[in-house]
C-alpha cells in the first residue's frame, strides 16, 4: 500500500471550510484514497473515499488531482465536534495502514 | 444494529497474567481486525480474519493470539501480559468489497494498563 503525508496539525475556525492535504506520490491505480478520523479516543470513524474522481458525501468532500499524487479532504462547515485527529490512507489490499494523521483544530 | 462491540472497556493486568479481549459485530461482516494504538501513535494491526475459521498475521502478532469460530466473534488473548502490551486495543469489521474499496467499521476500544 501506497504511502501517505499528512501535516501533523492544522486549526481552522468555526463555520469555516476545513481543508485537509495528503499526498500519496506513490500510490498504485488500483488503491483508493480513503479518510477516516479519530475523535479523541474512540474508534476511529469511516469519512469518505474515492478512486480518480471526486466525490462528496454528507460528511465531506474529497478532491483528487489528476495525476493522483495527492487529495484534499474539505469539511464544508467546521464546528467544533469536528475537532479530531484524520487519517488518510492509500488502500489497496484488505489491510488499513494507519499514519499519524493530522490533528485538526476547530476554535471557537 | 448495535455495530462493533467491545469488552472489557478498560482493565489492569498484572505481568504475567493473561486474557481475552471480546469482539463481536453484528453487521454479518466476513473480515475482521485487531488493532493496538499506542500513545500519539496510529492504530497497527495485530491480526485480522477473513472468514470463520480464517485468521491470519498483521503487522505486530507478537504475544497475541486469535480464534475466529463464528462470523460474529474475533476474540484475542493475551496469554503472558508484559508492560509492553499496554495499550488501546481496537477491533473492526468489514464485508469484502473490489480489492481496496471496502470500509471498515471499528469499535469503541479497549484501554489495557500491564502494571
Amino acid at each position: 500500500d501506497a504511502k501517505t503525508t499528512q501535516p501533523p496539525s492544522m486549526d481552522c475556525a468555526e463555520g469555516r471550510a476545513a481543508n485537509l492535504p495528503c499526498n500519496h506520490s506513490t500510490i498504485s491505480g488500483n488503491e483508493y484514497v480513503y479518510w477516516y478520523r479519530q475523535i479523541h479516543s474512540q474508534g476511529p470513524q469511516y469519512i469518505i473515499h474515492g478512486l480518480k474522481n471526486n466525490e462528496t458525501n454528507e460528511m465531506a468532500s474529497l478532491i483528487i488531482t489528476e495525476d493522483r499524487k495527492s487529495s484534499t479532504l474539505i469539511l464544508p462547515h467546521a464546528t467544533l465536534r469536528d475537532t479530531a485527529v484524520y487519517y488518510c490512507i492509500a488502500k489497496g489490499a484488505q489491510k488499513l495502514v494507519f499514519g499519524q494523521g493530522t490533528r485538526l483544530t476547530i476554535n471557537p | 444494529n448495535a455495530g462493533v462491540t467491545q469488552t472489557p472497556k478498560f482493565r489492569i493486568l498484572k505481568i504475567g497474567q493473561s486474557m481475552t479481549l471480546q469482539c463481536t459485530q453484528d453487521m454479518n461482516h466476513n473480515y475482521m481486525y485487531w488493532y493496538r494504538q499506542d500513545p500519539g501513535m496510529g492504530l497497527k494491526l495485530i491480526y485480522y480474519s477473513v472468514g470463520a475459521g480464517i485468521t491470519d498475521k498483521g503487522e505486530v502478532p507478537n504475544g497475541y493470539n486469535v480464534s475466529r469460530s463464528t462470523t460474529e466473534d474475533f476474540p484475542l488473548r493475551l496469554e503472558l501480559a508484559a508492560p509492553s502490551q499496554t495499550s488501546v486495543y481496537f477491533c473492526a469489521s468489514s464485508k469484502p468489497g473490489l480489492a481496496g474499496k471496502e470500509t471498515q467499521y471499528f469499535g469503541p476500544g479497549t484501554r489495557l494498563l500491564v502494571l
